[in-house]
């Protein structure tokens, strides 16, 4: 099992231009969840999908979009990318409801708005 | 190199002691809790985790206490290593909760000195 990937690793962007991370789990968990990490801060959710076909706001979610695209992948998408969005970005998923909560990580892209 | 932690607060342990973290969490409602680790340039990884219906629980070198008078949680390393270097997040959940979500602490910097 590869558990969670997340492609790509870094990534620099100019002011104004989007791109989509891509999130991948090979754990066949039901929630996926996408979060953000600044210098000097805890892990905070943007976004997050309790189970295919759904997806809910988390604490910071403006200039961001996501789609669960199928069971195994949640991406994140920064349609008009910001320097405030310059972050190291971590995909989590988890089993699901009823079952122990602990989110397997992925190991995070970091990305650059100039 | 990862920039995360560098405004956290640090513990600095000589090798070979104990190791003691301190979270201090928000909601009273949460039933669920687990200690990440984060090492330089990855993802979170669980360490241990603990429900509200114990007040300790033990792993390999680790013990996380709940106290959950005073909303507290600690987790215990024993005998330090160079390896236990990286940055300690607790992480709180209502287990029944739409989402599976979890609201994580600051983060605590250990540094292991030879």
């Amino acid at each position: 099992n590869a558990g969670v990937t997340q492609t790509p690793k870094f990534q620099v962007l100019k002011t104004g231009q989007s791109m989509t991370l891509q999130c991948a789990q090979d754990m066949n968990h039901n929630s996926m969840y996408w979060y953000r990490q600044d210098p000097g801060m805890g892990l905070r959710l943007i976004y997050y999908s309790a189970s295919e076909g759904t997806t809910d706001k988390g604490e910071v979610p403006n200039g961001y979009n996501v789609s669960r695209l199928n069971k195994r992948e949640f991406s994140l998408r920064l349609e008009s990318a910001a320097p405030s969005q310059t972050s190291v970005y971590f995909c989590a998923s988890t089993a699901g409801q009823g079952a122990n909560n602990e989110q397997f990580f992925g190991p995070g892209t970091r990305l650059t708005v100039l | 190199g990862e920039s995360v932690g560098l405004h956290l607060p640090t513990l600095s342990v000589q090798e070979g002691d104990n190791s003691i973290i301190n979270c201090a969490y928000s909601n009273s409602a949460s039933d669920y809790f687990i200690w990440y680790k984060q090492e330089s340039g990855k993802g979170p990884q669980f360490i241990i985790d603990i429900r509200s219906n114990m007040d300790k629980r033990q792993g390999q070198r680790v013990t996380v206490l709940l106290n959950k008078t005073v909303k507290h949680l600690s987790l215990q390393i024993a005998a330090t290593q160079p390896g236990d270097s990286a940055v300690y997040f607790c992480a709180e959940n209502k287990l029944k909760a739409a989402g599976n979500k979890l609201t994580f602490g600051g983060g605590t910097r250990v540094l292991v000195k030879p």
